[in-house]
């Protein structure tokens, strides 16, 4: 059975750092790009980074480009991301996602999420 | 980057009614393998989004065949046959052939 399980989140204020984590199960981890994908409160999905599966390439949203920084370690099967200068607009449920593709294409597992607020 | 639009933005239905949910996308979605990367996910109310279909047409399983997705080039459609309770949600379509990955903004499904 697949799973995926983050934590990290928490309450941070403007300007600080964060570090989520996805621990993984179930599938053959370094195969496959995994993604983190979030949703602001009331809000819709929004892709912010993938790491490939087959590859060293790293991929990002504009909006977090140069302030986040997605890893990943194959020997434990986790995938992570580093969120530096962080904004109220960060704010959001961070789900972590595993893709069917090397590199992207399609998500077929999501975990629960983890809760990132930002405020002062 | 490839802006994905939804409609309707909510969608009213009476139980074991059919629906419809169309996405369309500011650029092809045919990727250089040939392949179109269209997703529609599921989110139930206080829950994590499922994905349906991928690929435009292809059923995930465990997904009920009531559930259907077509369409091509930058024009797509979820159906579902016959609405049920638990289908209650906001459903996204999503592109994965070009980066930055995109999803449309959402279509409420709610029970009349």
């Amino acid at each position: 059975e697949v799973q995926l399980l983050e934590s990290g989140g928490g309450l941070v204020q403007p300007g600080g750092s964060l570090r989520l984590s996805c621990v993984t199960s179930g599938f053959t981890f370094n195969k496959y790009a995994m993604s983190w994908v979030r949703q602001a409160p009331g809000k819709g999905l929004e892709w912010v980074s993938a790491a490939s599966g087959v590859s060293e390439s790293t991929y990002y949203s504009d909006s977090v480009k140069g302030r986040f920084t997605i890893s990943r370690d194959n020997s434990k099967n986790t995938v992570y991301l580093q969120m530096n200068s962080l904004r109220a607009d960060d704010t959001a449920i961070y789900y972590c996602a595993k893709d069917v593709c090397g590199n992207y294409c399609s998500f077929d597992y999501w975990g629960r999420g983890t809760l990132v607020t930002v405020s002062s | 980057d490839v802006v994905m639009t939804q409609s309707p933005l909510s969608l009213p239905v009476t139980l074991g009614q059919p629906a419809s949910i169309s996405c369309r996308s500011s650029q092809s979605l045919v990727y250089s393998d040939g392949n179109t990367y269209l997703n529609w996910f599921q989110q139930r109310p206080g829950q994590s989004p499922r994905r349906l279909i991928y690929k435009v047409s292809n059923r995930d399983s465990g997904v009920p065949d009531r559930f259907s997705g077509s369409g091509s080039g930058t024009d797509f459609t979820l159906k579902i046959s016959r609405v049920e309770a638990e289908d209650v949600g906001v459903y996204y379509c999503m592109q994965g052939s070009h980066l930055p990955l995109t999803f449309g903004g959402g279509t409420r499904v709610e029970i009349k």
